[in-house]
């Protein structure tokens, strides 16, 4: 079984349209993230939620939105896309107070605006 | 969270032994030393993490010397499937927005 799956694992689109990438894990983990790859591979972390906070990297814009109907799911909104959102996203999950900074990552989403 | 630099590149060849280094000067005391590796098109996969001294798994082992303000990933005899890219990241355990570095690209030859 798939620890932690995204779909679609590619999506192109044009600029100004609004899409979601979806995330979830089987790992019964309360705490999931999303990460952007950039075209010159720097993973970046843009959100890190769990049932009771939303952590959010001040870099990122505020067309993208995390969306969580249950602790197995964590889907990103991004509105108004623009070409410099080209990247690949990863979705990661992980269980705090474990002992250990593990975080399992899921297989990427390459997004490609044009 | 602590900053890290590691070289950007390396080459090594089929059954031999790689080191990693990773500088992080400014580690806190509170802060773990976890390595990552990732291949094409795929997501990071946790390799190893320690505090000090030296930590030992299945896939690698990790050497922390008493200043803690660096750390060698040590990969043995390794094969054409451990080309990746390996990242090292420093931090709580309690933290979770993770930084990833540029990390280093190591490519195996036959």
């Amino acid at each position: 079984d798939t620890a932690v799956s995204q779909t679609p694992k590619y999506l192109v689109t044009q600029m100004g349209n609004d899409k979601s990438i979806k995330c979830e894990q089987n790992l019964g983990h309360d705490t999931m993230y999303w990460y952007k790859q950039d075209s010159k591979k720097f993973l970046k972390i843009m959100f890190s939620y769990n049932n009771k906070e939303l952590i959010i990297n001040e870099t990122v814009p505020n067309r993208f939105s995390p969306k969580s109907p249950d602790k197995a799911h964590l889907n990103l909104h991004i509105n108004s896309l623009e070409l410099g959102d080209s990247a690949v996203y990863f979705c990661a999950s992980s269980q705090p107070g474990t002992g250990t900074y593990e975080q399992y990552f899921g297989p990427g989403t390459r997004l490609t605006v044009t | 969270l602590a900053k890290t630099t590691q070289p950007i590149s390396m080459d090594s060849y089929e059954g031999q032994e790689v080191n990693i280094t990773c500088s992080h000067n400014n580690i806190a005391t509170n802060d773990y030393i976890t390595w990552y590796q990732q291949f094409p098109s795929q997501g990071p996969r946790f390799i190893i993490q320690g505090y000090k001294t030296k930590v030992t798994n299945e896939v690698a082992s990790l050497f922390i010397p008493a200043d803690r303000k660096s750390s060698t990933l040590s990969l043995p005899r390794v094969s054409l499937s451990d080309t990746a890219v390996y990242y090292c990241l420093v931090g709580e355990h309690a933290g979770n927005m993770l930084t990833f570095g540029g990390g280093t690209r190591l490519m195996v030859k036959p």
